[in-house]
């Protein structure tokens, strides 16, 4: 059963303060590791796909990292509008359907 | 941008009702998606749709729960005997390939009474 895991739940930085968020994970056959974004009440936003250990993805102030186990969203100089539940998700081999983690609770205080 | 819509925004229902939540995926898209997210709870895949069958569903899609593409445009997921446990934000999403990012919609509250 493919398993995804984030932390810390919640993160609360100063406005410019850089941090990364991490995504641990186990799957059969990865097909694709996802973070989107997620704001209340919405759905979640696509941000980065990432396929292989040693991949990285760039947007903006945000960069997603792959291992063999885990993925880290690094997000640096952090703005209040970054502020949102940052999601990970995994499809293992012979899935269609993601398996998402909880989420971290990003806030970035002005 | 093409997005995915869904509506209603919000459904109220009482329990023991049939619901049909239904969704526009993105036009070009092939393959479609249902999921649900509890309150305070991780996102669920609940079924997966492609060339007018379902392709693969969870062990929370049970047999209250379908899917149709009932025309070219909407894909549409029923609820025959709503309970209380239903009551969730329910997400359609689509993806061109199997294997790309699946895009998701704004989500139908569904609160079930």
């Amino acid at each position: 059963e493919d398993q995804v895991t984030q932390s810390p739940e919640a993160l609360r930085l100063q406005e410019g303060e850089s941090s990364s968020l991490n995504c641990s994970y186990t799957v059969s056959g990865l097909r694709g590791l996802f973070w989107y974004r997620q704001d209340p009440g919405k759905g979640p936003e696509f941000l980065f796909t990432l396929y292989s250990a040693g991949e990285e993805k760039e947007k903006e102030r945000l960069k997603a990292t792959l291992t063999k186990k885990e993925s880290f969203l690094h997000i640096t100089a952090p703005k209040p509008e970054d502020s949102a539940t940052y999601l990970c998700a995994v499809r293992g081999g012979g899935a269609d359907g993601l398996t998402f983690g909880k989420g971290t609770h990003l806030i970035i205080q002005p | 941008e093409p997005e995915v819509t869904q509506t209603p925004s919000h459904q109220v229902t009482q329990m023991g009702q049939e619901v049909i939540l239904r969704c526009v995926p993105i036009s070009n898209h092939l393959y479609f998606y249902w999921y649900r997210q509890i309150l305070g709870q991780k996102v669920e895949f609940l079924v997966s749709f492609y060339n007018n069958e379902i392709s693969e569903k969870s062990e929370i899609f049970d047999d209250q729960f379908s899917v149709e593409r009932p025309d070219g445009s909407n894909f549409t997921l029923k609820i025959r005997s709503t309970k209380l446990e239903d009551s969730a934000m329910y997400f359609c999403a689509s993806s061109d390939r199997n294997v790309n990012e699946q895009f998701f919609g704004p989500g139908t509250r569904l609160t079930v009474l």
